[in-house]
């Protein structure tokens, strides 16, 4: 099972563009890599998800390299309301899912 | 569509006693997963089902059981509870095809005394 590894904290100003990268060496042939936020007294909820090269939606743009070992969630011109921690995923895709681990995620804060 | 519901929303217990966390979902999702969160600290896996009638354990089983009663839910049972268990549970539910990703509940804030 492919495990993850991102920074604990964060710091950020308005306006910055915050690039958050989890590196997951074991990563598998057929596993996608996912993107969670999650807010203090609430569930996670999906930012953004990609199997290669890169990914955008209306919220964050998601960067794999070729050799998939690593990822970077960009998040453009955040603001205070982005204050929350990320989750990196490795998995959900068929049988695997239910085996991925979500870790510890990265803390970010976004200052005025 | 109401997603993925959780109750209760806050339980006290005393140290040995027994609850039930209740999980239903109303999206037709086939796996349902159980979730604790300690203060600070990253979501662990006790147990998920991949589809009625199954269930395996994740990270962290000791002191849980569950059932997977049907589709739409999926309940956690702590049958004698201890301080340890001290923790916010989240409930999730994903489809299962390939890409998919999971949706929480609102959670369920345990305190045991």
């Amino acid at each position: 099972l492919a495990k993850t590894t991102q920074p604990i904290s964060m710091d950020s100003y308005e306006g910055q563009e915050v690039n958050i990268t989890c590196s997951h060496n074991n990563i598998a042939t057929n596993d996608y890599i996912t993107w969670y936020q999650q807010f203090p007294s609430q569930g996670p909820r999906f930012i953004i998800q990609g199997y290669k090269t890169k990914v955008t939606n209306e919220v964050a743009s998601l960067f794999i390299p070729a050799d998939r070992k690593s990822s970077t969630l960009s998040l453009p011109r955040v603001s205070l309301s982005d204050t929350a921690v990320y989750y990196c995923l490795v998995g959900e895709s068929g049988t695997n899912a239910g085996k991925s681990t979500f870790g510890d995620g990265t803390t970010l804060t976004v200052k005025p | 569509n109401a997603g993925v519901t959780q109750t209760p929303k806050f339980q006290v217990l005393k140290t040995g006693q027994s609850m039930t966390l209740q999980c239903a979902q109303d999206m037709n999702h086939n796996s349902m997963y159980w979730y604790r969160q300690d203060p600070g600290m990253g979501l662990r896996l006790i147990y998920y089902s991949a589809s009625e009638g199954t269930t395996d354990k994740g990270e962290v089983p000791n002191g849980y059981n569950v059932s997977r009663l049907n589709k739409r839910e999926f309940s956690l049972r702590l049958e004698s509870a201890a301080p340890s268990q001290t923790s916010v549970y989240f409930c999730a539910s994903r489809r299962d095809r390939v890409g998919d990703t999971q949706y929480f509940g609102p959670g369920t804030r345990l305190t045991v005394l």
